[in-house]
């Protein structure tokens, strides 16, 4: 099973600044197969990044995502309120086919 | 738009199969899509369960394949999840999801069902 890690665990800021998220796999993987999602308290996780840096239908881009190999990263520039929140990374790959991070929580 | 709604007890007893509905509208799960399921423990992570693809293939997570069945049902548009000899560890909020056109990523949820296993 490929193994995911995201850092940090939890990130405090402010509205206005950027966030940067980082997510390391234990095994180089493919960049079509790895993602980003936003959750919300009491809500679905929502697809945000595909393919590393493909921004999902309707999201801002002020969303960002990068990386290869088994390092990758999720960049929110400008923070809004909204973007408070639980993000994780997901992969594909590997003997459970798809795994996610821990997650990185986003606090004010 | 596909929309997905979960369905299914909210308590089941220790030893019982868990067992769950996932209605989809919006597309045909004759699609080539993949069908999933994904749960959350409470205050915890997502875990990947299992999928399914109109042509009967399906794959499922080692920790859990033994005890896991997901299954589809053309004629009423739905696929269904069955998870066997439930313990109180398996209590999660329960979500279907699909990738629809997004490649090896979920694209679509539903809202997600909390089942909680408890005598």
């Amino acid at each position: 099973e490929i193994g995911l890690t995201q850092s940090p665990g939890t990130l405090s800021l402010s509205p206005g600044e950027r966030a940067t998220l980082s997510c390391r796999t234990s095994q180089s993987i493919g960049s079509s197969h790895l993602a980003w999602y936003q959750q919300r308290p009491g809500q679905a996780p929502r697809l945000l990044i595909f393919g590393t840096s493909s921004r999902a239908t309707g999201i801002p881009d002020r969303f960002s995502g990068s990386g290869s190999g088994t390092d990758f990263t999720l960049t929110i520039s400008r923070l809004e309120p909204a973007d408070f929140a639980v993000y994780y990374c997901q992969q594909y790959g590997g003997s459970a086919l798809y795994t996610f991070g821990q997650g990185t929580k986003l606090e004010i | 738009q596909v929309q997905l709604q979960e369905s299914g007890p909210s308590l089941v007893k220790p030893s019982g199969t868990l067992s769950l509905t996932c209605a989809v509208s919006g597309a045909s799960i004759s699609n080539n899509y993949w069908w999933t399921w994904i749960r959350q423990p409470p205050g915890n992570g997502l875990e990947w369960l299992g999928e399914i693809h109109h042509s009967g293939i399906s794959n499922y997570n080692p920790s859990l394949k033994s005890r896991v069945t997901i299954s589809v049902d053309k004629s009423k548009n739905q696929f269904s999840l069955n998870l066997d000899s439930v313990t109180a560890a398996d209590t999660a909020v329960y979500y279907c999801a699909t990738t629809g056109t997004y490649s090896y990523s979920y694209g679509h949820w539903g809202q997600g069902t909390l089942v909680t296993v408890s005598s």
